[in-house]
């Protein structure tokens, strides 16, 4: 496995509470991704970064922010979480080109 | 825009059995195409890529340009295989991939 880690791996919390999900690499790429995976609708993209301090947003971006103040650092906050957003959130990294390599993910649950 | 389409959501064979995993693409430009595997509750995993033309745990993908698809075979199927396979095309800005929804192939005993 390439090296990433999420923190936490699994989070509860309740609705209208901030939420924030680290992903960390060791391997200096220049990509990063979030995605949420739902069942039925596969994978999605919510953000992604090009390099540090530079974002944009995936197809489902409404309600989630980024940050990337460091190459091996890529973070995704939840300002007022909602129980739409339940779901595993999975980082990925990669170079170029593709592929994309993942993380273990997070399972979050907002009640 | 580009767009994959993996029309099993699930599929079921047995052990030993032939299995192809089907996946059609929509794309102008010169595709990049990837299978990920993804055993119950882990990470994905690339799987295979359509330039390396490997055979990895025994499944094969042969891209059709002709016609837009990029199937996942493999001519014997084992109990470990049970897991949800995703197909991704690569090709536009910068490294992003778009994914089916996937299919979540059951290989029974």
């Amino acid at each position: 496995d390439a090296g990433i880690t999420q923190s936490p791996r699994h989070k509860v919390t309740e609705t209208g509470t901030p939420v924030t999900l680290r992903c960390h690499q060791t391997e200096n790429h220049r990509y990063m991704y979030w995605y949420r995976q739902d069942p039925g609708h596969g994978l999605r993209l919510i953000h992604y970064s090009y390099g540090v301090k530079d974002t944009d947003k995936g197809e489902v971006s409404d309600g989630y922010s980024v940050s990337r103040s460091k190459t091996e650092d890529f973070l995704l906050t939840l300002e007022s979480a909602t129980s739409s957003q339940t779901s595993v959130y999975f980082c990925a990294i990669s170079g170029t080109p593709p592929p994309q390599f993942f993380g273990p993910g997070t399972r979050l649950t907002v009640l | 825009a580009q767009r994959v389409t993996q029309p099993e959501k699930l599929l079921s064979v047995f052990k030993g059995a032939p299995v192809e995993l089907k996946c059609n693409y929509s794309y102008s430009g010169s595709p990049e195409l990837f299978w990920y595997v993804q055993y119950s509750r882990q990470r994905l995993q690339l799987l295979l890529r359509h330039i390396s033309r490997e055979s990895i745990k025994g499944f094969t993908a042969d891209l059709n340009k002709g016609e837009t698809s990029f199937h996942l075979k493999k001519p014997f199927a084992q109990e470990e295989d049970s897991a949800m396979y995703y197909c991704a095309l690569g090709g536009t800005s910068g490294s992003r991939l778009t994914f089916g929804e996937g299919t979540q192939l059951t290989v029974n005993p």
